[in-house]
């Protein structure tokens, strides 16, 4: 099991829709949940990153971690065409040698806004 | 105000022939990595460097070597290209992962295929 899961969608909305974006990851020991945006044909940039349970807010994106249920989701309110990209958790695993850490993603969901 | 800057873009290969990608950051950035991206598999960590002169082995490293004789570029080889190997790699670097607001920044990726 790939310690990090997402459903790859694809998930289409209208604009102004409520988007729920969601992954589940199998280790209760990693600590930093972020959520990377990735527009097609580009890298993936980071949009927002949490540390504990609870929500985080920046502007229309909330992110929401869940650790007693190993839950991560990413709300979108009031959706735009903009917004449409693949949006991918990823979560830290330490390196090996103890050389710091690096990240797990999940395999991304593809979203679609229409206007 | 360049960032990470990968080359090639694109590039075909037939199998059996060997290439290097090149990727290059201003950030003075300690840390260096390679992805691939696959439909359905996600980012998958190839092989990554915690400093000039270092690399260490990610995910998925056989089938290619890297080098990291300068801090600011980040070389992967692939000696024998196989089918495989088909795929969209991605170049990210960043400070040492003490905290999700040190973030990963990625390049727009080489899209890699073989023949």
């Amino acid at each position: 099991q790939k310690e990090v899961e997402q459903d790859p969608g694809p998930l289409s909305v209208p604009e102004g829709a409520i988007v729920s974006l969601n992954c589940t990851y199998s280790n209760s020991a990693f600590q930093y949940f972020m959520w990377y945006r990735q527009y097609s044909r580009k890298g993936p940039e980071l949009l927002m990153y949490t540390y504990s349970s609870g929500n985080k807010e920046d502007g229309r994106f909330t992110a929401q971690v869940d650790k007693s249920s190993k839950y991560i989701s990413l709300f979108i309110r009031d959706s735009q065409p903009s917004d449409s990209a693949t949006y991918l958790c990823a979560i830290t695993e330490s390196l090996s040698n103890q050389a710091g850490t690096a990240l797990i993603f999940g395999k991304g969901t593809t979203l679609s806004v229409s206007s | 105000n360049a960032g990470v800057t990968q080359t090639p873009k694109f590039r075909v290969l037939k199998t059996g022939q060997s290439m290097t990608l090149l990727c290059a950051q201003d950030m003075n950035h300690e840390y260096m990595y390679w992805y691939r991206q696959d439909p359905g598999m996600g980012l998958r960590l190839i092989h990554y460097s915690v400093g000039e002169g270092t690399t260490a082995k990610g995910e998925v490293p056989d089938g290619y070597n890297v080098s990291r004789l300068k801090k600011q570029n980040f070389l992967l080889g692939l000696e024998s290209a196989a089918p495989s190997q088909t795929s969209v790699y991605f170049c990210a670097s960043s400070y040492p992962q003490g905290a999700p607001n040190q973030p990963q920044h990625f390049g727009d990726g080489t899209r890699l295929s073989i023949l």
